[in-house]
């Protein structure tokens, strides 16, 4: 049962360099998301999936761009990295998107720095 | 004024000592959420509620509606708990989990 699995880790990115952070669910959930955790900050929204084909912007979606390829798989790309992009990635998933009260499910987090 | 607000920030007790750890809100909500964060891993739900009180071993979650705020207690704290504790929102105006979350608290329980 691995629920939410995000690659990579960890990674290191030159500025203006491009990457793709995956994401897969193996609890048919409908809806995915991905935030992004600053220190001294809460989690932000940056693109949300509330159903498969469908995608909408967060609060903080600049720089960054979304693909939900199926329902398992939700990847967010960055096309030209920044520094200020540097930060700690959570993918999440959620049951049945009108479902208001819908406990959401966590990956492990990628740690990007981008120099 | 963030939208979500918790307290302490930082909080470090003995192991054995009863923890309190509090969130405010703002915004009309359909549901709070406690999650657990440990160092270097990911992010664990512990609790979701809408009203009263819910129990899950040595932990206690709380919320009061009319006065937008939630209680996180852990009884018998042990060094295990060590970790960072966040309080997030569902708003009422969206669906799914699409959450607004507090900065955390970090509890450091030393034996």
């Amino acid at each position: 049962n691995a629920g939410v699995t995000q690659t990579p880790k960890f990674q290191v990115l030159k500025t203006g360099q491009s990457m793709t952070l995956q994401c897969a669910q193996d609890m048919n959930h409908n809806s995915m998301y991905w935030y992004r955790q600053d220190p001294g900050m809460g989690l932000r929204l940056i693109y949300y999936s509330a159903s498969e084909g469908t995608t909408d912007k967060g609060e903080v979606p600049n720089g960054y761009n979304v693909s939900r390829l199926n329902k398992r798989e939700f990847s967010l790309r960055l096309e030209s990295a920044a520094p200020s992009q540097t930060s700690v990635y959570f993918c999440a998933s959620s049951d049945v998107p009108a479902r208001r009260n819908t406990e959401a499910f966590f990956g492990q987090g990628t740690r990007l720095t981008v120099v | 004024k963030n939208e979500v607000e918790q307290s302490p920030q930082n909080l470090t007790a003995q192991e054995g000592e009863f923890i309190t750890i509090n969130c405010s809100y703002s915004v009309g909500i359909s549901a709070l959420h406690w999650l657990q964060q440990h160092p270097g891993g990911g992010i664990v739900s512990l609790f979701m509620l809408s009203s009263g009180k819910k129990k899950h071993g040595r932990l206690i979650a709380t919320i009061n509606i009319q006065e937008k705020h939630s209680s996180l207690h852990i009884t018998a704290s042990h060094p295990r708990d060590s970790a960072v504790y966040i309080c997030a929102v569902s708003r009422a105006e969206t669906s799914g989990s699409r959450l607004t979350f507090g900065e955390g608290t970090q509890l450091t329980v030393n034996p």
